[in-house]
């Protein structure tokens, strides 16, 4: 079955720098990757996601690539704010196959 | 509110009773799934619904787990003889083809087994 491994684990940022968050999966047939933002308490909401066939999406501060061949795909947040605070996941899937695999996540703290 | 609900949002129980919990997805999606999130760790699939067949459970499903989805609509997930390790959130959400396959979650079950 499909493994994803996120890295890294916690991250701390100044406000206004990037964040940059990488996961890996084993899959060769995964091609959805989405990445949802959790925070404490509430329900994991979806921010971006891209698809194989493209290998970059953008939406205002946030974009997400995508390396097929390599098989890793990285969230990058741009001018962090601090409600940026919050524990993130990638995850795989297929068509056909929809259940999503979620890495272990990465809690994102953003210094004032 | 039209996103997906969840009933009952807390649940304590005392270890070998049954439980059942019930999800309410979007209401033109046709695909419902159940995952488990323990803290600290992503979500984990459980099973999969599309309309109301059953398409997939996890290994992590033990005999002990039952999921029923009759009308294609809501969903239950009913545990027999609770355990201490089935402390977690269960997590349901749901997602339309027409959508991208984009799944959408409730806001979670939280079993606290004594």
């Amino acid at each position: 079955g499909e493994n994803v491994e996120q890295h890294p684990s916690t991250l701390s940022v100044q406000e206004g720098d990037s964040a940059v968050i990488k996961c890996t999966y084993s899959d060769s047939a995964s091609n959805y990757f989405p990445w949802y933002k959790q925070e404490l308490g509430k329900r994991p909401q979806l921010i971006i996601d891209i698809r194989s066939n493209v290998g970059e999406k953008k939406d205002q501060r946030i974009a997400v690539t995508l390396n097929k061949t390599a098989k890793h795909f990285s969230l990058h947040i741009t001018e962090t704010q601090p409600e940026d605070s919050a524990v993130y996941f990638c995850a795989a899937s297929y068509f056909g196959n929809e259940k999503l695999t979620f890495g272990t996540g990465t809690r994102l703290t953003i210094i004032p | 509110d039209t996103g997906v609900s969840q009933d009952p949002r807390h649940k304590i129980t005392k270890r070998g009773q049954n439980v059942t919990f019930r999800c309410d997805p979007i209401s033109e999606h046709n695909r419902l799934y159940w995952y488990r999130q323990t803290l600290g760790q992503g979500p984990e699939f459980l099973t999969y619904f599309q309309n109301e067949a059953q398409l997939e459970k996890s290994r992590l499903l033990s005999d002990r787990f039952s999921a029923e989805r009759p009308k294609g609509s809501f969903s239950t997930l009913e545990i027999q003889r609770t355990e201490q390790g089935d402390s977690a959130m269960y997590l349901c959400a749901s997602s339309s083809p027409l959508g991208g396959n984009e799944q959408f979650f409730g806001p979670g079950t939280r079993l606290t087994v004594l």
